[in-house]
């Protein structure tokens, strides 16, 4: 079956300007979780949607934002970006909370 | 809150010895304990998880991991290792039966197996 798919792939953005990512999950998953991976940090936890409900939520600030559709993909926002915003975004899906994880490709984000 | 300490940042190996990659947690009450193996430019592959029962766990490529409830440690191992085992790993946690914690993710540990 499909696995979890992120687009775009890459962006470019510039300071100042919002972007949207977009992830569609394994189909049957209605657990979508965003993580933000930079060197050094690891992956850094931003928030986790449950039937359209944000279920947990890291600590980013207000700028970073998601929401999960009916048919479970889920998108996340970025407003205002700053140069540290530059990072891998991942999205990752699971069945339930005793299930592991499947992870997308990611969207790397370069902002200049 | 739970989280996942990677004490070592980058392990060193030769090709054909064992590895070892070290993770401690810190969860309430029982764990969900994952690892997790990226390559470059790429996401991140399941490779075992501990859920309950055996504390002894087998996961894909030959890597297997033991837990220990009174160390709180969940250290990823494998007999013999291969240059195609390097990558990064990455340990995660979750607490117990809980939809209202995430999954957590510690730093990360660089592992290079050297021919």
């Amino acid at each position: 079956k499909a696995g979890v798919t992120q687009t775009p792939r890459y962006l470019i953005k510039t300071r100042g300007q919002q972007v949207t990512l977009s992830c569609s999950p394994i189909s049957g998953h209605r657990s979508v979780s965003w993580y933000q991976q930079t060197p050094g940090q690891g992956l850094q936890f931003l928030f986790e949607y449950f039937s359209e409900t944000q279920r947990n939520k890291g600590n980013f600030p207000g700028r970073f934002s998601g929401r999960q559709f009916s048919n479970s993909r889920s998108e996340m926002n970025v407003s205002t970006l700053e140069l540290g915003d530059s990072a891998l975004y991942l999205c990752a899906s699971s069945g339930g909370v005793n299930t592991e994880a499947f992870f997308g490709q990611g969207t790397r984000l370069t902002v200049v | 809150a739970q989280s996942v300490a990677q004490p070592e940042d980058q392990v060193n190996v030769a090709e054909g010895n064992p590895l070892t990659v070290k993770c401690t947690y810190s969860v309430s009450g029982n764990p969900y304990l994952f690892w997790y193996v990226q390559y470059p430019n790429r996401g991140l592959q399941f490779l075992l998880k501990y859920i309950t029962g055996d504390n002894l766990v087998k996961g894909s490529y030959g890597f297997e991991a033991e837990f220990n409830k009174s160390q709180t440690s969940f250290h990823l191992k494998k007999p013999s290792a291969l240059v195609s085992d390097s990558a990064l790993y990455f340990c995660a946690v979750r607490a117990y039966n809980s939809g209202n914690t995430p999954l957590v993710f510690g730093k990360g540990t660089r592992l290079s197996v050297i021919a």
